[in-house]
């Protein structure tokens, strides 16, 4: 069976400094995995995806996450947090079968302090 | 450059009244899924059409059915709702080739 655990449910960092939201998988096969986020009151915008032509995956507005498959993880991070990064994010992981149904897991929701 | 459009936004239910929510894609997409989202729970499928005429349950069907009404549009409907449906529910649809989901912006429903 495939699950995603966050790690955080809640991350809190100051403006301009460096952001990390952990993410841990579980898979069978070897997984596409991916960061939605998600601002207040909208909905889920891809930030980036992994597919195995590379570990480390760059994606929107500056953030990346690499994927280390010893140690099932796929953390998501940026060097510098701005205002605007304030919102919820989803780790998600593709399940394996022929409909490729996406398994969330619960969220992390990230607050910059000015 | 629409792209996922859900309707209403918003809505308030008494407990045992109906609705059917809306959604319609721009994209030609063939698959489209219903989720709903609940505090702490990410998101859970209901259900999902993996093209037009087909329909298939997810992780919480229950209390909910669908129709594919064409390539466009996936409507979710509720029966008769129950508290336990008060929920932000989401419509997405998705780029084959790429395995990637498109959102659309949600619909908050509370069932009094």
């Amino acid at each position: 069976a495939q699950s995603v655990t966050q790690l955080d449910s809640h991350v809190s960092v100051s403006e301009g400094t460096p952001v990390l939201l952990r993410c841990n998988y579980s898979s069978s096969y070897s997984p596409s995995l991916f960061w939605y986020v998600q601002h207040p009151n909208k909905g889920l915008q891809l930030l980036l995806k992994y597919t195995s032509a590379a570990t480390l995956v760059k994606g929107i507005n500056g953030f990346e996450a690499e994927f280390k498959k010893s140690e099932t993880s796929f953390h998501l991070t940026k060097p510098s947090a701005h205002m605007s990064d304030a919102a919820e994010y989803f780790c998600v992981v593709t399940r394996m079968d022929s409909s490729y149904k996406l398994i969330f897991g619960s969220g992390t929701r990230l607050l910059v302090r000015p | 450059n629409a792209g996922v459009t859900q309707t209403p936004k918003f809505q308030v239910l008494k407990t045992g009244q109906s609705m059917t929510l809306q959604c319609a894609q721009d994209m030609n997409h063939n698959s489209m899924y219903w989720y709903r989202q609940d505090p702490g729970m990410g998101l859970r499928l209901i259900y999902y059409s993996a093209s037009e005429g087909t329909t298939d349950k997810g992780e919480v069907p229950n209390g909910y059915n669908v129709s594919r009404l064409n390539k466009r549009e996936f409507s979710l409907r509720l029966e008769s709702a129950a508290p336990s449906q008060t929920s932000v529910y989401f419509c997405a649809s998705k780029v084959e080739t790429k395995n990637i989901q498109y959102f659309g912006a949600g619909t908050r429903l509370s069932v009094l």
